[in-house]
Order: C-alpha cells, then sequence, then structure tokens
C-alpha cells in the first residue's frame, strides 16, 4: 500500500554541522513532496517543497532533492542552529487525481550548541 | 493572517463519552484533512474532504469515528464511543487542489484528546 519510509528516527549533531534525512516513497504517481517542522505542542509547519518536474530546491540553510528514478527525497540542513532541533516529517502526495498526504514517521533533531 | 483554526485544544473526557473536535479551515481552501497523532504511528491519515465532499476515510475506524463537512467553514470529527486507545493528538490540515497541483497543507494547532 501507500507508505513513507523515513530515517533516521532520531539525529543528534553538533551547531554549524549539516543534517540530513532521508525518505523513499512507494507510488511513483506522487508529484509532490513536501517537508514539516513540528516544535512541541504546535502542528507542523511546512518549511519546504519540491515537485516533481525539478530535482533540487533551496531556501536559505534547507534544501531538498528528489530522484524520481529511485523513489526518494531528501531534506538537507546546513549550518545547524539550536533552534532547529524539532521533529521533521516528510510527506507525499497520493492517489493521484485525488491526492492525500502521507506522512513518515518523523525524525527527532536535536542540534547541540 | 490565515489560520487553521482547531476546537477545543485539550478535551479530557471518561470512556463511552462522545467526542467532537471541529476544524475551521483557511478561507478559500477546498481540501480538509484529518489526523491522528501518536508517538507509535506518528500522522496517520483519517479522513479527507474536497469541495465538502468525502474522498477517503479508509484510515478512521468506521464503528466508532465519523468526519463530515456541514459547510465549507467547519469540518468535524466525532468518536462515539470513545475509548482510552483513542487518547491522541487530532490534526486538522487545509489545503487547495487546482488540476494536477496542490497547495501546501496548513495545520492546526491540533486537539490533544485523554479518554479516561
Amino acid at each position: 500500500g501507500e507508505n513513507v519510509e523515513q530515517h533516521p528516527s532520531t539525529l543528534s549533531v553538533q551547531e554549524g554541522d549539516s543534517a540530513v534525512i532521508k525518505c523513499t516513497y512507494s507510488d511513483s504517481a506522487s508529484n509532490y513532496f513536501p517537508w514539516y517542522k513540528q516544535e512541541l505542542g504546535k502542528g507542523p509547519q511546512l518549511i519546504i517543497d519540491i515537485r516533481s518536474n525539478v530535482g533540487e530546491k533551496k531556501d536559505q540553510r534547507i534544501a531538498v532533492t528528489l530522484n524520481k528514478t529511485a523513489k526518494h527525497f531528501s531534506l538537507h540542513i546546513t549550518e545547524t542552529q539550536p533552534e532547529d532541533s524539532a521533529v521533521y516529517f516528510c510527506a507525499a502526495l497520493y492517489g493521484g487525481s485525488q491526492g492525500n498526504l502521507i506522512f513518515g514517521k518523523g525524525t527527532k533533531l536535536s542540534v547541540k550548541p | 493572517d490565515a489560520r487553521v483554526t482547531q476546537t477545543p485544544r485539550h478535551k479530557v473526557t471518561e470512556m463511552g463519552q462522545e467526542v467532537t473536535m471541529r476544524c475551521q479551515p483557511i478561507l478559500g481552501h477546498n481540501t480538509v484533512f484529518w489526523y491522528r497523532q501518536t508517538m507509535m504511528q506518528g500522522l496517520e491519515l483519517l479522513a479527507y474532504f474536497r469541495n465538502r465532499a468525502p474522498l477517503d476515510d479508509s484510515g478512521m475506524p468506521k464503528d466508532r469515528f465519523s468526519a463530515e463537512m456541514p459547510d465549507a467553514t467547519l469540518a468535524t470529527l466525532k468518536i462515539q464511543p470513545s475509548e482510552p486507545r483513542d487518547s491522541a493528538v487530532y490534526f486538522c490540515a487545509s489545503g487547495s487542489r487546482s488540476g494536477q497541483w496542490n497547495t501546501e497543507a496548513f495545520f492546526g494547532q491540533g486537539t490533544r484528546l485523554t479518554v479516561v
């Protein structure tokens, strides 16, 4: 069935280092891949997204890459800061013309000062 | 600024009671999602609507859960009767879809449900 696998489940880095989170999806028809950041007690908030017609997108310290052939996409955070500590979720749009978002299980990122 | 509003933010109820969670999507959005978040399962899609019509509710236990959109400004998720295993944070999200493309899904702050 529809599935999004996300790794790692936890990630600890030193401030200033880079962090990479990877996701794979199963539906080759998926065409939209957002990444969400969730802070404690809040709802997930979109930080970056990518559509299937591009391979990479960057927004300041955050970038996402997409490999449609391999059906995987990754989030890259450079120069990490303590405020980047949160749970990050990847998602993929399934269902063709209907379209519903299926989420990965999340990655808890801890940035140590 | 535009946001998805969920009420109540917190709900504690006794097993067997009916629970109703409400969501006001962002004005103009035609797609509404209901998700349940637990430590074990992460974010699970329960149901979603487009233009107020239910498109998929296969993630929802049909015997006790029901989701409706009585109008474009209100989505509801009901649990009757509630059980302790329903304890979770329930999120509503809204977005727009036009043709092949979607906008981002905006999440509300969630309803934290505790069934004792």
